[in-house]
């Protein structure tokens, strides 16, 4: 089944630094990478997702971008502020629309 | 739009106890739900994918027998972790989705802890 890892497992930034989070995934026919922000106790919140069929999606501060080649995604965030600070999911869907996760990264923003 | 309610948050109860958790989608309808458990500090892990009307598929290691899992309606799905054990505590979080290839919309989340 798929693999998924993730890295840094915590990352630690100044406020208004630029945030990088690495996924890669081992099935070549996973077609679609959701991340997910979770605070503590919080449900997983959906923040960005890409599919297959595309390189680079943004949103504001917030951009993901995609090699199939390689089977790696990355999660770029912009100008980070303290409420940044949370657990980051990055997933990859196998068959039958199923989630596999990555281990999480810890966020912290320092002001 | 795209709302999944999940009752309880919070469980506290003895051994031996049977826990029922609730998973709705408020504004959709959902044909496929998953259940999903996290222990502290660690990532969701996959116990079982539902499907409306049909028997639910369990991840290898999850007991099928312990963890029931009813998805009778396009709205509704119930996890019942029957005669929980200390080692049955963790968050347990439901995930809703409209079909293959949709985003799943997660639940807030059942802190279930057992004594």
């Amino acid at each position: 089944g798929e693999n998924v890892e993730q890295h840094p497992s915590t990352l630690s930034v100044q406020e208004g630094d630029s945030a990088v989070i690495k996924c890669t995934y081992s099935d070549s026919a996973s077609n679609y990478f959701p991340w997910y922000k979770q605070e503590l106790g919080k449900r997983p919140q959906l923040i960005i997702d890409i599919r297959s069929n595309v390189g680079e999606k943004k949103d504001q501060r917030i951009a993901v971008t995609l090699n199939k080649t390689a089977k790696h995604f990355s999660l770029h965030i912009t100008e980070t502020q303290p409420e940044d600070s949370a657990v980051y999911f990055c997933a990859s869907r196998e068959y039958g629309n199923k989630l596999v996760f990555g281990a999480g990264t810890i966020l912290r923003v320092k002001s | 739009g795209a709302v999944v309610s999940q009752h309880p948050s919070w469980v506290i109860c003895k051994s031996g106890t049977s826990v029922k958790i609730e998973c709705r989608s408020l504004d959709f309808q959902a044909t496929t739900m998953f259940w999903y458990r996290q222990f502290p500090k660690q990532s969701l892990m996959l116990m079982a994918t539902s499907n409306e009307g049909s028997k639910a598929t369990y991840e290898q290691g999850v007991e099928k027998d312990k963890f029931l899992i009813n998805h009778a309606s396009l709205t509704l799905s119930t996890l019942t972790v029957t005669s929980a054990h200390p080692e049955d505590s963790s968050f347990y979080i439901c995930s809703a989705s409209t079909g293959v290839n949709q985003p799943q919309h997660f639940g807030d989340g059942t802190r279930l802890s057992i004594l």
